[in-house]
Order: C-alpha cells, then sequence, then structure tokens
C-alpha cells in the first residue's frame, strides 16, 4: 500500500541555519510528489512539486527538494531558515485517482 | 482574487445538529476534494468529485454527504453532527486532463461540535 513518512514531528533550528526536512514514501510506481506548507491558523500552500525529470527542484519562498529514487525520498531544504518559516510542512504522494497521501507533518520551530 | 474559496471560516455548533459548508473554486479546475484535518493535523482525503461525478468516498460515515451542483462548487453538508467530527475541513481542487496532479487548498473551516 502507498504511503509516506515523515520521520521528524518536531524540528528546531535557529534562524540563519540551514534546514533539511525528510520525506520517505512507499509507491509502486514512479510518484508525484508534493511539500505543502501550512502556518498557523491557514490553508495548505503549495511549496514545490516532481513529476518527472531533474531530480533537484525549486520551489517559493526559496526551498528546494531532491527525488532519490534508490531511497525513496523526497527531502527538503533550505539553506538558510527565517523566522516565518515556522511552520508545519507536509509531504504528500499523489496518486493518479484523484487523490493524494499526506505524511502526517513536521512541526518547525524557528529560534530568534 | 481568492482561488479556493469555504465559508464559514469557523463552525460551532450543538450535537446532533446539521451543517454544510460550502466551496468554491474560480481556476477552472475539473476536480473537486474534502479532506479533513484531525487534532493531530493528520489529512486524509473524504471525497473528490470530478465533472460533477463522485470519484472517491473514502469510507465516510453516511452523515457526511458531498454536493456538487456544478464544477465550481462541492459542498459538505454533515446530519446529526457528533463530537468526533471536530476537525478542520478543508477543500481544494485540481484540473487532471492536463496531466498535473497539482491540488490547490481553501483556507479550511474550523467545525467544533459541543
Amino acid at each position: 500500500a502507498q504511503s509516506v513518512t515523515q520521520p521528524d514531528i518536531h524540528i528546531t533550528v535557529s534562524e540563519g541555519a540551514s534546514l533539511e526536512l525528510r520525506c520517505n514514501y512507499s509507491y509502486g510506481a514512479t510518484p508525484y510528489l508534493f511539500w505543502y506548507v501550512q502556518s498557523p491558523g491557514q490553508g495548505l500552500q503549495l511549496l514545490l512539486k516532481y513529476f518527472s525529470g531533474d531530480t533537484l527542484v525549486q520551489g517559493i519562498k526559496g526551498f528546494e527538494a531532491e527525488f532519490k529514487r534508490s531511497q525513496s525520498s523526497f527531502n527538503l531544504r533550505k539553506p538558510s531558515v527565517h523566522w516565518s518559516d515556522a511552520a508545519e510542512y507536509f509531504c504528500a504522494v499523489g496518486e493518479r485517482t484523484y487523490k493524494y497521501i499526506f505524511g502526517t507533518g513536521t512541526r518547525l520551530k524557528v529560534l530568534a | 482574487d481568492t482561488a479556493v474559496s469555504q465559508t464559514p471560516k469557523y463552525l460551532v455548533t450543538q450535537m446532533g445538529n446539521d451543517k454544510s459548508i460550502k466551496c468554491e473554486q474560480n481556476l477552472g479546475h475539473d476536480t473537486m476534494y474534502w479532506y479533513k484535518q484531525d487534532s493531530k493535523k493528520f489529512l486524509k482525503i473524504m471525497f473528490s468529485y470530478n465533472n460533477k461525478e463522485l470519484i472517491i468516498n473514502e469510507t465516510v460515515p453516511n452523515r457526511f454527504s458531498p454536493k456538487s451542483p456544478d464544477k465550481a462548487h462541492l459542498n459538505l453538508h454533515i446530519n446529526s453532527l457528533e463530537l468526533g467530527d471536530s476537525a478542520v475541513y478543508f477543500c481544494a481542487s485540481s484540473q487532471e486532463t492536463t496531466g498535473d496532479d497539482t491540488q490547490y487548498f481553501g483556507p479550511g473551516t474550523r467545525l467544533t461540535v459541543l
């Protein structure tokens, strides 16, 4: 069965430090992969997505993610975190049957 | 311009009541979804409609009934509300025919059942 795992429930980083959020998936074919961000009390905003092609994808707000088929991973990175990046981050795998499977989310806290 | 909008943003009601949440998208998409986010932030799909036709119904109780009057709207009606229905409900939309599965989410409706 398809699944998405985000191993880190909480992550705390200092402002200006680098960030990597982990996402592992289990999927039978080449997946469609997404990262969304949810700020407190807000809806989900798409950060970036991978369908095919270049395995390093660039997103909004300075985020990037790398698809590694051999590791079944799609980790999200940012070289320098800003205080406004504090939020909940969700990884998702898309199915062609119209539904996403979401990970359980990683809450990012940024220290000033 | 709001792409996917939901009303109301907050809904507080008593157990046993019937309530509706409305969703509208102005993206011209052909597919719309309802998701439930529980208190632990876990997101799970409930329904999906493509061109007003129900595609996915993820073992949701019969008390939940989606209605799609046209491609731009997908409303969620809930009968006999229970405490466990308290959650944040998200509407989303996508355009399936282009092969781009990106779903765009609304701001959510926080439902509290007392």
